[in-house]
């Protein structure tokens, strides 16, 4: 069975301060996997997209990690701004047929000032 | 439209009442999904359309569900006899191809409180 599995389930940080949230996978085959971002109220907004051959993308201060051997992937946040509080989902989609995607049940991360 | 639409954005119905939610999604958008989220838990998924075609409505969580697509466009979801445990935020997203490495764009969501 095709599982996403993030972690920590909350994290709480202070403002300027770097975070990595975590996630494990077992879809197989493997086609990408993507960081998705939800702010409160809100609908999930896609970061970054992680394909099998790369193994670091950045966009901004977000910079997503891919480890298709191990099938994990992290997300590493720098310098935390308020705004960055949001829940982070990490969606695997693989390439054996079914296109949809499998959702991790996300980080809820919280800045404070 | 700039993205994808949902309607209406809260809705509080009685136990027992049939309701129906609207999305509209990007102009051009061939896939189409249901996702549910309850309060602090993760996206369960519904359904997926591929055109008006729904070739995976192995979500939907009993025959009190339906959803439809039309014209390959307006998709509707509807819950009859809705039940308290239905109360959720039901997210519409869609896709350009649906094919796996496909951006999902999502709506801000329909909010559902059944009393």
């Amino acid at each position: 069975k095709n599982q996403v599995e993030q972690s920590p389930q909350s994290l709480i940080i202070l403002e300027g301060k770097n975070c990595t949230l975590q996630c494990n996978y077992t879809v197989s085959p493997f086609s990408n996997l993507r960081w998705y971002k939800q702010d409160t109220g809100r609908g999930p907004v896609s970061l970054t997209i992680m394909t099998f051959s790369e193994n670091t993308k950045s966009n901004g201060r977000y910079t997503a990690t891919l480890d298709a051997d191990t099938k994990q992937s992290s997300l590493h946040i720098t310098a935390s701004q308020l705004s960055d509080s949001a829940s982070y989902i990490c969606v695997v989609s693989g390439s054996g047929g079914s296109y949809i995607p499998t959702f991790g049940r996300g980080t809820s991360l919280i800045v404070h000032p | 439209g700039a993205g994808v639409s949902q309607s209406p954005s809260n809705k509080v119905t009685e136990k027992g009442k049939d309701v129906e939610l609207r999305c509209d999604p990007i102009s051009g958008h061939t896939a189409l999904y249901w996702y549910r989220q309850s309060l602090g838990q993760g996206l369960e998924f519904l359904i997926y359309f591929q055109g008006n075609s729904a070739p995976d409505k192995s979500g939907l969580p009993s025959d009190r569900f339906s959803a439809e697509r039309t014209g390959g466009s307006v998709s509707t979801l509807t819950i009859q006899r809705t039940q308290q445990e239905d109360s959720a935020v039901y997210l519409c997203a869609s896709s350009f191809s649906g094919g796996p490495t496909g951006e999902l764009f999502f709506g801000e969501g329909s909010r559902l409180t059944v009393l």
